[in-house]
């Protein structure tokens, strides 16, 4: 079973660079979450969708973007790279009737 | 707004001490409350759960009881293992935009078990 699969694993980035990081699962679950973990802290919200077409601000967006063409597929777009947004992002998934989130295995991104 | 307060970490113990993690919570509703587990190299897992005031939630030896009057979670396990290294996240969950239930996370707690 994948589950969430998250690409790349590993990426660096230099200042004002543009990347897409990719999320996808295969439980056909309605909703999906990107998150941010920076050292020593918890997970911050940054986007999230309830289903294909329908996307939403989280805790921190600022810099980011989102689109939600599938129910599989939940890509998360850094348009000008900065040293704020070195961090682990990880992707996460749950079903309507149920209120737990599967998180795939995160990206590791370092802008420099 | 919500907000989630865990013990500061790192926390090492021997092979076969008691843990507890202590995880106290501040909601403006009824949320459901989760304990999450990082691996090195991982993502998150759901270790426990629970939904409503006095519920307990276990799993692999570690559990937790929704104590409403404190608003608090602690994480608890009789006994831990070398396997049990990992950060540990305490969690709520409540009904956001859309019925999202968007996670609010604690800072997490990282343990190291010591043969």
């Amino acid at each position: 079973n994948a589950g969430v699969t998250q690409t790349p694993k590993f990426r660096i980035l230099k200042i004002g660079q543009s990347m897409t990081l990719q999320c996808a699962q295969d439980m056909n679950h309605n909703y999906m979450y990107w998150y941010r973990q920076d050292p020593g802290m918890g997970l911050k919200l940054i986007y999230y969708s309830v289903g294909a077409g329908i996307t939403d601000k989280g805790e921190v967006p600022n810099g980011y973007n989102v689109s939600r063409s599938t129910t599989e597929d939940f890509p998360l777009r850094l348009e000008l790279a900065a040293p704020s947004q070195t961090s682990v992002y990880f992707c996460a998934s749950k079903a309507g009737a149920e209120n737990i989130q599967y998180f795939g295995a995160g990206t590791r991104l370092s802008v420099l | 707004g919500d907000s989630v307060t865990q013990m500061e970490g790192p926390v090492t113990l021997s092979e076969e001490a008691f843990l507890t993690i202590n995880c106290t919570y501040t909601a403006t509703g009824y949320p459901s409350l989760f304990w999450y587990v990082q691996y090195p190299g991982e993502g998150l897992q759901l270790l426990l759960k629970a939904t409503k005031a006095d519920d307990k939630g276990s799993n692999k030896g570690f559990e937790a009881t929704y104590r409403k009057e404190t608003t608090s979670f602690h994480l608890e396990k009789g006994s831990v293992q070398v396997s049990d290294s990992a950060v540990y996240f305490c969690a709520l969950s409540e009904v956001g935009g859309a019925g999202s239930y968007q996670l609010t996370f604690g800072k997490g707690t990282k343990l190291s078990v010591i043969p």
